[in-house]
């Protein structure tokens, strides 16, 4: 098993620009969740999915879209990027009320 | 409001010496309680789940242990090693949102010899 994926690992984008961050796992979980992490911060909930065709906001959703098509994908749309938004960015996915398994992360930069 | 809060100071201590960390919340029920483990450049890695009926958990040479009226968990690597360098970061579940897990923002690890 793969675990759980993501590309790029590295992204620098500029101001207004749009990018898709993608997140895939391989353990038919139905839970998938992307969370930003900043410095002082913590990990914060972006948006998460329960399962293929329906997603929910977290703490932070405001400027990210995202999708669930299948139980393997959900990526997250930045449609117009803002320097607010350099981050490093995780995609995590689990079984209902159990561990989370993370991905590796993307660190994106917007100037 | 909610909060999580695990001390943003680093705890610095000896090879063979008890680490403990420590989780305070505020306005949670929580189902239960995760820790895990970061590496810089990395994500998070699972390490413990205890749930909300339980005191303790144990795995090889880590104990957490979780006290609903004190709002606290605290977490012990006993025998530390360099290798357990890290920053913990320890999670909640609340009552009612199953797999939403909010983050502490993690306390920084370092074992020295």
């Amino acid at each position: 098993n793969a675990g759980v994926t993501q590309t790029p690992k590295f992204q620098v984008l500029k101001t207004g620009q749009s990018m898709t961050l993608q997140c895939a796992q391989d353990m038919n979980h139905e839970y998938m969740s992307w969370y930003r992490q900043d410095p002082g911060m913590g990990l914060r909930l972006i948006h998460y999915s329960v399962g293929a065709g329906i997603t929910d906001q977290g703490e932070v959703p405001n400027g990210y879209n995202v999708s669930r098509s299948t139980t393997e994908d959900f990526p997250l749309r930045l449609l117009s990027a803002a320097p607010s938004q350099t981050s490093v960015y995780f995609c995590a996915s689990s079984r209902q009320g159990a561990t989370q398994y993370f991905g590796p992360g993307t660190r994106l930069t917007v100037l | 409001s909610q909060k999580i809060e695990q001390n943003s100071e680093a705890l610095n201590i000896q090879e063979g010496k008890t680490a403990t960390l420590t989780c305070n919340y505020t306005n949670y029920s929580p189902a239960y309680l995760q820790w895990y483990r970061q590496d810089p450049g990395r994500g998070p890695v699972f390490l413990l789940l205890i749930r909300e009926n339980e005191k303790e958990k144990r795995k090889e040479r880590l104990k957490v242990t979780f006290d609903t009226t004190l709002k606290q968990s605290l977490f012990h690597i006993t025998a530390s090693q360099p290798a357990d360098s890290a920053t913990y970061l320890c999670a909640l579940a609340d009552t009612g949102t199953a797999s939403k897990l909010t983050f502490g923002t993690g306390t920084r690890l370092q074992v020295t010899l």
